[in-house]
């Protein structure tokens, strides 16, 4: 059973660019929560999908954008990077409907790098 | 609003030492409560879980339990090993819509043999 996956795994962009992660959930999980982490702190909720729309989005702008396809993997997308948008991306899949334990599994995450 | 304070770390023991992480919350409710464990170069692994007051969450000889009165969650082990060295997030997750977890700020541990 496949667990929760990311791509790329590292990512250099320059500051202005635009870049898409990708992420696939565990199997039967029907729901995609990002989080970015910076070094040396605790992931921060970005936003999180269900049924292909947005539930939920955490204190980030515009600028941070994303989507879930019928298979319910999903995409981040960030416009206009800034050098402070450089962490590690986490994608975390759960399933909505599973009683009150809410657990999330994580994947390995994106390292974002913008120079 | 919703948070966790975790204490500072870093945290540096030898082999076979006790080890306590303290972690408090601050919700409204009655959040189902977590600790995550993140090795380097790694994503989260959920380590243990509790749902409600009183539980007692364990896993790979580490324990936590759910304190409602002193709004509590503090991981321990009772000897640990040089394999436990990472970082630890003691989490809570709000349910409003979305199932949003709330991460502390990490506790960095590490184990000398």
């Amino acid at each position: 059973d496949a667990g929760v996956t990311q791509s790329p795994t590292h990512l250099i962009k320059t500051r202005g660019q635009q870049v898409t992660l990708r992420c696939s959930p565990k199997s039967g999980h029907d729901t995609v929560s990002w989080y970015q982490q910076a070094l040396g702190q605790g992931p921060q909720f970005i936003f999180q999908y269900y049924e292909e729309e947005e539930r939920q989005r955490g204190n980030f702008p515009d600028r941070f954008s994303g989507h879930q396809f019928p298979n319910y993997s999903s995409e981040l997308n960030v416009n206009a990077l800034l050098l402070g948008d450089s962490a590690l991306y986490l994608c975390a899949s759960s399933f909505l409907d599973r009683g009150a334990s809410y657990e999330q599994y994580f994947g390995p995450g994106t390292r974002l790098t913008v120079t | 609003g919703d948070s966790v304070t975790q204490m500072e770390g870093p945290v540096t023991l030898s082999e076979e030492a006790f080890l306590t992480i303290n972690c408090t919350y601050t919700a409204t409710g009655y959040p189902s409560l977590f600790w995550y464990v993140q090795y380097p170069g790694e994503g989260l692994q959920l380590l243990l879980k509790a749902t409600k007051a009183d539980d007692k969450g364990s896993n790979k000889g580490f324990e936590a339990t759910y304190r409602k009165e002193t709004t509590s969650f503090h991981l321990e082990k009772g000897s640990v090993q040089v394999s436990d060295s990472a970082v630890y997030f003691c989490a809570l997750v709000i349910i409003q819509g979305a199932q949003k977890l709330v991460f502390g700020q990490g506790t960095r541990l590490t184990i000398n043999p």
